[in-house]
């Protein structure tokens, strides 16, 4: 089962929003609504951000928002602050044995 | 709180056995499925398998079956995972990690480094 595809780098000047995109299959992001994302600072344990595609937990600013179009699931954060940059993963369930699969991460720098 | 605290960090050498720990506190540990996630240097999460420690049914990804153990002791909290033979390629960190019922990680461990070198 290969990883879901997430461009490797992003990048806004603060205030502005982007989009990180993850793009998976018919077996797993356009199959199911178990799209989650994470945030992971350098040196830290990645942090559930999204889950089910567009709930945000507990916590979790409401500039950051999710969804999905067919096999492509999107995370959009918007008014960028320096605190959002981080590398941000997708995972989503996925009908093969391996049950969640991860996307291979997007470095997001904040201008 | 609730939180998954793991073992310290691990430096072993090719052929050595291995097996780290993740205890969970704050919880019913019994109710929720734990799993391991592998993150090599620079790369994405990677699922390992899944255990739950209610009555210990366990599952393994493809790539990991036959190559590590994962196990759990409801009676303390803990769930383990264990190497018989490590190879250089084992060098990462490895978390535990708390499923939630929509296949989302809600809780996850500090992380521990494991180093494998000759």
């Amino acid at each position: 089962q290969s990883a879901l595809t997430q461009p490797a780098s992003v990048s806004g000047s603060p205030g502005q929003s982007i989009t990180i995109s993850c793009t998976g299959t018919s077996s797993d992001i356009g199959g199911y609504n178990f799209v989650s994302w994470y945030q992971q600072h350098p040196g830290k344990a990645p942090k559930l951000m999204i889950y089910e595609v567009s709930y945000r937990p507990s916590g979790v600013s409401n500039r950051l928002s999710g969804s999905k179009s067919g096999n492509t699931a999107s995370l959009t954060i918007s008014g960028l602050q320096a605190e959002d940059e981080a590398d941000y993963y997708c995972s989503s369930y996925t009908s093969s044995s391996t049950v969640v699969i991860f996307g291979g991460g997007t470095k997001l720098t904040v201008l | 709180e609730v939180q998954l605290v793991q073992s310290g960090a691990e430096v072993k050498k090719p052929g050595e056995s291995l097996k780290i720990s993740c205890k969970g506190s704050g919880y019913i540990f019994s109710n929720y499925w734990i799993g391991w996630v592998r993150q090599m240097p620079g790369k994405g999460p990677e699922w390992m398998g899944i255990i739950y420690p209610g009555d210990s049914d366990t599952r393994y990804s493809p790539s990991f079956q036959g190559q590590v153990t994962i196990s759990a002791d409801k009676s303390t909290s803990i769930a383990y995972l264990q190497w018989t033979s490590l190879k250089a390629s084992d060098t990462a960190i490895y978390y535990c990690a708390r499923r939630g019922g929509s296949y989302q990680i809600d809780l996850w461990g500090q992380g521990t480094l494991v180093t494998v070198s000759a």
